[in-house]
């Protein structure tokens, strides 16, 4: 079945890093992908929609200068937080429909445990 | 827009008891799916059924079942024959099938814990 992979799935890191995270649809192509944020205990928040070769679309409340998304090519997209700061601490997790269809279930990466320090 | 709500903060059952996740929405829209996920402690997250909107007909696979209500906008998880490996958080989930985005709406989840 359709896979999403997530890397990496944790990242320690001090004050003032940014951070890269990539999200890769091993063997389906995924013109769209979505970022999501998990805190501790709660539910996921879409942060943005990555699209391939165009910007992304972010949710309200969430700032596009610190949470920069890329979707280069069909099976990439990547989410990076920069200048992270301890807020910035959560879950992320991305995830990608496998194909153009409407019905098509979304896959989800294992997701990124973010600590900064 | 669209909201996602779950009542139970955390649920239990005994083993191969039955037990009933309730989730309520809030759309505006008539064409849409309904999802159930796990995540169990690692994180990741699983597809556990799915529901069409336009089906009258409850969705079910094995052991899990919905009660699809349209009309109440109601969307409960029915867990049968409870097995340990059923611990875990439950979000319930919407999509709208208009336009072109595919992005979910999820509940606050319920924890549900198995016991023996």
């Amino acid at each position: 079945g359709a896979v999403v992979s997530q890397h990496p799935s944790r990242v320690i890191c001090k004050s003032g890093t940014s951070v890269k995270i990539e999200c890769r649809s091993l063997d389906f192509q995924a013109t769209t992908m979505f970022w999501y944020r998990q805190f501790p205990k709660q539910s996921l928040m879409l942060m943005a929609t990555s699209n391939e070769g165009s910007k992304a679309t972010y949710e309200q409340g969430v700032e596009k200068d610190k949470f920069l998304i890329n979707h280069a090519s069909l099976t990439l997209s990547t989410l990076t937080v920069t200048s992270a700061h301890p807020e910035d601490s959560s879950f992320y997790i991305c995830s990608a429909p496998a194909g153009q269809g409407r019905n098509q279930p979304q896959h989800f990466g294992d997701g990124t445990r973010l600590s900064i320090l | 827009a669209q909201t996602v709500t779950q009542s139970q903060p955390e649920m239990s059952v005994q083993e191969a008891e039955t037990v009933t996740l309730s989730c309520t929405y809030d759309t505006s829209e008539s064409d849409y799916y309904l999802f159930w996920y796990k995540q169990p402690p690692s994180r990741q997250m699983i597809l556990v059924i799915r529901q069409e909107a336009y089906k009258q007909q409850n969705a079910t696979e094995n052991r899990f079942s919905v009660n699809f209500q349209k009309a109440a906008k109601s969307f409960s998880l029915k867990i049968s024959d409870s097995q340990l490996g059923d611990a875990a958080m439950y979000f319930c989930a919407y999509r709208s099938n208009t336009g072109t985005a595919s992005k979910l709406t999820f509940g606050t989840g319920t924890r549900l814990q198995v016991t023996l």
